[in-house]
């Protein structure tokens, strides 16, 4: 069965530092890897996508994707309290339309 | 705005009484999807519509029915709720291409009595 393993945290990290958030996935031919953010309470929103390997930023947001060691992570740099919530990490499954879900890392920042 | 609408935000009710969800998008996406998230959970696809295609997960529970009359409605009836069956109901919509990326509604939170 695929599966996509996340630290469920929480992961505390200082205002202003670099919060690193990472996921595993288990299926090698997986081409499509999505970090979603979670606010208690409310559903999820789509911080960022990658498709290919290495680095791909977006403001203080990065996603890196390593294919051959089946990892994706995300980093936020320059934490804000308001970044705190939980990180969805969903892969394509085998069909277009299904998502494999990690169950989040809740990220917490402390003032 | 486009985006994804679902209603009510909040929903009550009874053990065993039937409910219907709501969701309607201004996106034109061809796919939408019903998850069920629990707490502290991923999200578990319940169903999704490629068009007019429904597919329906094969752990999904006969008690979960969906719709989708039209392009931009999709419906989620619990013909008969348990209190299991408490949760965060979430809509999603994506395009059906090859990026293809999802976009959620803002969910509805049901409780069973």
């Amino acid at each position: 069965q695929k599966e996509v393993e996340q630290n469920s945290g929480p992961l505390s990290v200082p205002e202003g530092a670099i919060a690193s958030l990472n996921c595993t996935y288990s299926d090698r031919g997986s081409q499509s890897f999505f970090w979603y953010r979670q606010y208690s309470g409310k559903s999820p929103e789509l911080i960022m996508f990658i498709y290919s390997n290495g680095d791909k930023e977006d403001g203080r947001f990065t996603a890196q994707l390593n294919k051959a060691s089946q990892y994706v992570s995300l980093l936020i740099r320059d934490s804000q309290p308001s970044d705190s919530a939980t990180y969805l990490c969903a892969v394509r499954g085998d069909s277009n339309y299904q998502l494999i879900w990690g169950a989040g890392t809740k990220l917490i920042i402390k003032p | 705005d486009a985006m994804v609408i679902q209603n009510p935000r909040y929903q009550v009710t009874q053990f065993g009484k039937p409910v219907t969800l709501s969701c309607s998008q201004t996106l034109n996406h061809n796919v939408m999807y019903w998850y069920q998230q629990k707490s502290s959970q991923a999200p578990k696809l319940l169903f999704h519509y490629y068009d007019k295609d429904f597919n329906n997960e094969a752990d999904t529970p006969d008690n979960f029915q969906s719709r989708r009359p039209n392009t931009s409605f999709c419906f989620l009836d619990i013909r008969s709720p348990g209190l299991g069956d408490a949760a965060m109901y979430l809509c999603a919509t994506s395009s059906g291409r090859d990026t293809d990326t999802q976009y959620f509604g803002p969910g509805t939170r049901l409780t069973v009595l």
